[in-house]
């Protein structure tokens, strides 16, 4: 079965708020997290990863938190933007360059950003 | 356009016929993944390819399915004696071995619906 999941299927956020998308996972041997987004009719992005041994990572806007005490991601996009419309997914893997195959999602939420 | 393309992006077929689909991945990647993705779920892993090899399969692929990637460029998915339950969105994506690990370059996706 699914070792991630998300909290809530959908969000709602006004232009220009913070976004917080959450994710739980059960697996306490992974090591290594991703985020991806999914627009309407085209394949997952990747957006930002982060290893265990991190508990926060920054991208362009994004930042990724890790709490492995209770084996919970986010995701937070700053000053949200209507292209940031999308379904957005954690997955987690081992970890290694050899099981990079694999990675597990979760069932996304997905985010509509409101004029 | 030098990303991962699929043929066709949509297939309606009746059940018991055979199917097929193409993937072209970015061309200097070694590594391509089959996924299937059902209407408000994440992708789930199906196959992983290394150049030509076939390294590894999930559960989920039953013995209608078949996928080959002869000279370690473009992949094949077949499905024969289609279900309905093969109604699903079967996504490509390629990666690099020097690349970051979890960046998956995903394609658009063929839609399959199986009447």
């Amino acid at each position: 079965g699914e070792s991630v999941g998300l909290h809530l299927p959908t969000l709602s956020v006004q232009e220009g708020d913070n976004s917080i998308i959450n994710c739980a996972y059960s697996n306490s041997a992974s090591d290594y997290f991703i985020w991806y987004k999914q627009e309407s009719g085209k394949g997952p992005q990747f957006i930002i990863d982060i290893r265990s041994n991190m508990d926060k990572r920054q991208g362009q806007r994004v930042t990724v938190l890790l709490n492995k005490t209770v084996k919970h991601l986010s995701l937070q996009i700053a000053a949200t933007q209507p292209g940031d419309s999308a379904v957005y997914f954690c997955a987690e893997n081992s970890g290694s360059v050899e099981n990079d195959y694999k990675l597990s999602f979760g069932a996304g939420t997905t985010v509509t950003v409101r004029a | 356009d030098t990303g991962v393309s699929q043929d066709p992006r949509h297939k309606i077929t009746k059940r018991g016929q055979n199917v097929t689909f193409r993937c072209d991945p970015i061309s200097e990647h070694n590594r391509l993944y089959w996924y299937r993705q059902t209407l408000g779920q994440g992708p789930e892993f199906l196959t992983y390819f290394q150049n030509e090899a076939q390294l590894e399969k999930s559960r989920l692929l039953s013995d209608r399915f078949s996928a080959e990637r002869p000279k370690g460029s473009f992949s094949t998915l077949e499905i024969q004696r289609t279900e309905q339950g093969d109604s699903a969105m079967y996504l490509c994506a390629s990666s690099s071995t020097s690349g970051r690990i979890g960046e998956l370059f995903f394609g658009e996706g063929s839609r399959l619906t199986v009447l």
